[in-house]
């Protein structure tokens, strides 16, 4: 059984479009994140939500907009893609939020803007 | 800001021999951890070290960690073809919530 899963796994759109990337976990645990992975391989954290609670937000453009409906799944919509959002995105989870335990990540979506 | 510098960027070697990166931080930290990414994957992780600890072993990763030289390395002894992936440290900054990458060593392993 896929312990995290994104969806879709590839996702190719025009600038100005609105889309949405859905991660779902079935670990039980308490953490979701999301993260954007850039073409130099470097990983940033965007946001972190603990028991549907939004708890990082890291300077992240308010295009930008995660939502969590229950604790096992954490949705990302984008509002008017733009070239500089292409790059792949990664969903998490771990055991709480306290940064103590591993994290365990998805598949990735491979987000391509043009 | 990146927490995490690695060393070296891409690190090539022969089947059988040892593999080690280094990972050094800025910042005192709660722990570290290192982790795998095949390419087109996502992230694997490896092994966890705490502040309080000095070496950890898992089959064939050591990882040592020295916070008052705020740096960590990954041994892998004996690499096979199926280590090729990419590497990456991870902190937990003392107070954060979050984990903070470096930019990940590049290993490949030639048969």
């Amino acid at each position: 059984d896929t312990a995290v899963s994104q969806t879709p796994k590839y996702l190719v759109t025009q600038m100005g479009n609105d889309k949405s990337i859905k991660c779902e976990q079935n670990l039980g645990h308490d953490t979701m994140y999301w993260y954007k992975q850039d073409s130099k391989k470097f990983l940033k954290i965007m946001f972190s939500y603990n028991n549907k609670e939004l708890i990082i937000n890291e300077t992240v453009p308010n295009r930008f907009s995660p939502k969590s409906p229950d604790k096992a799944h954490l949705n990302l919509h984008i509002n008017s893609l733009e070239l500089g959002d292409s790059a792949v995105y990664f969903c998490a989870s771990s055991q709480d939020a306290a940064g103590a335990y591993e994290q365990y990540f998805g598949p990735g979506t491979r987000l391509t803007v043009t | 800001s990146q927490q995490g510098e690695e060393d070296p960027q891409a690190l090539s070697i022969q089947e059988g021999e040892n593999a080690t990166m280094n990972c050094s931080y800025k910042t005192s930290i709660n722990n570290l951890q290192w982790y795998r990414q095949n390419s087109g994957r996502g992230l694997v992780h490896l092994i966890l070290i705490r502040s309080n600890e000095r070496e950890k072993h898992s089959g064939r990763l050591r990882v040592t960690l020295d916070t008052s030289k705020k740096s960590s390395s990954l041994l892998i002894t004996a690499s096979r073809a199926a280590d090729t992936a990419s590497y990456f440290c991870a902190t937990t900054p003392q107070g954060a919530q979050k984990l903070v990458f470096g930019q990940g060593t590049r290993l490949t392993i030639n048969p």
